[in-house]
């Protein structure tokens, strides 16, 4: 069965502390893999999508990477602002998005 | 562009009502995806219609039900709430056919059923 999970469950950094959020998933033939980030008491918006292992892509302090068996996602001296829940996904068979439990990131100032 | 925009954003109900939640996706896109979260599960796919046929279902009771309208609108039904149906309900759009494309969600309806 399709499966992704997440770790760690919650992160805490200090701001400027750089750190990486991992996404391990079991599917059979990857067709993307999604990442979105979430704020309290809103949707998840659409950050990244990966399709082949060694991709990566960046937006500001956030950096994704795909292997065949996981995806990293850096985040480069983060900033309070960057405090949200970060979700991964993958597309299942039948092709609704299989969600990982998420990331709690806090960033202290 | 607007963004997904889901009614109402709250709702209590009491354990036996039903309750219909309201989409509008981004304009031009076609396909509207249907999620429940909790912070037990997680989210968890419901369904999801394209051209207002439904394509897939998520593993849910029949009390779950949906459909799409021609201008690509969505409604999703819930009958005899349960109090395990409270949760957070998403909708997200996606302008791509079969091939799996990015999700665009809307803020959400908060459903408490008491």
């Amino acid at each position: 069965e399709d499966q992704v999970t997440q770790s760690p469950e919650a992160l805490r950094l200090q701001e400027g502390e750089s750190s990486s959020l991992n996404c391990s998933y079991t599917v059979s033939g990857l067709r993307g893999l999604f990442w979105y980030r979430q704020d309290p008491g809103k949707g998840p918006e659409f950050l990244f999508t990966l399709y082949s292992a060694g991709e990566e892509k960046e937006k500001e302090r956030l950096k994704a990477t795909l292997t065949k068996k996981e995806s990293f996602l850096h985040i480069t001296a983060p900033k309070p602002e960057d405090s949200a829940t970060y979700l991964c996904a993958v597309p299942a068979d039948n092709n609704d998005m299989r969600f990982g439990a998420g990331t709690r990131l806090t960033v202290k100032p | 562009k607007a963004g997904v925009t889901q009614t109402p954003r709250y709702l209590i109900k009491t354990r036996g009502q039903q309750v219909t939640l309201s989409c509008s996706p981004i304009s031009g896109h076609r396909s509207v995806s249907w999620y429940q979260q909790t912070p037990g599960q997680g989210l968890q796919f419901l369904f999801e219609y394209f051209s207002e046929t439904q394509r897939n279902k998520g593993n849910f009771p029949g009390r779950f039900s949906g459909r799409q309208f021609s201008n690509s609108r969505s409604e999703m039904n819930v009958s005899t709430l349960e109090l395990g149906d409270s949760a957070l309900y998403l909708c997200a759009s996606s302008g791509s056919g079969r091939e799996a494309s990015p999700l665009h969600f809307g803020n959400g309806t908060r459903l408490t059923v008491t």
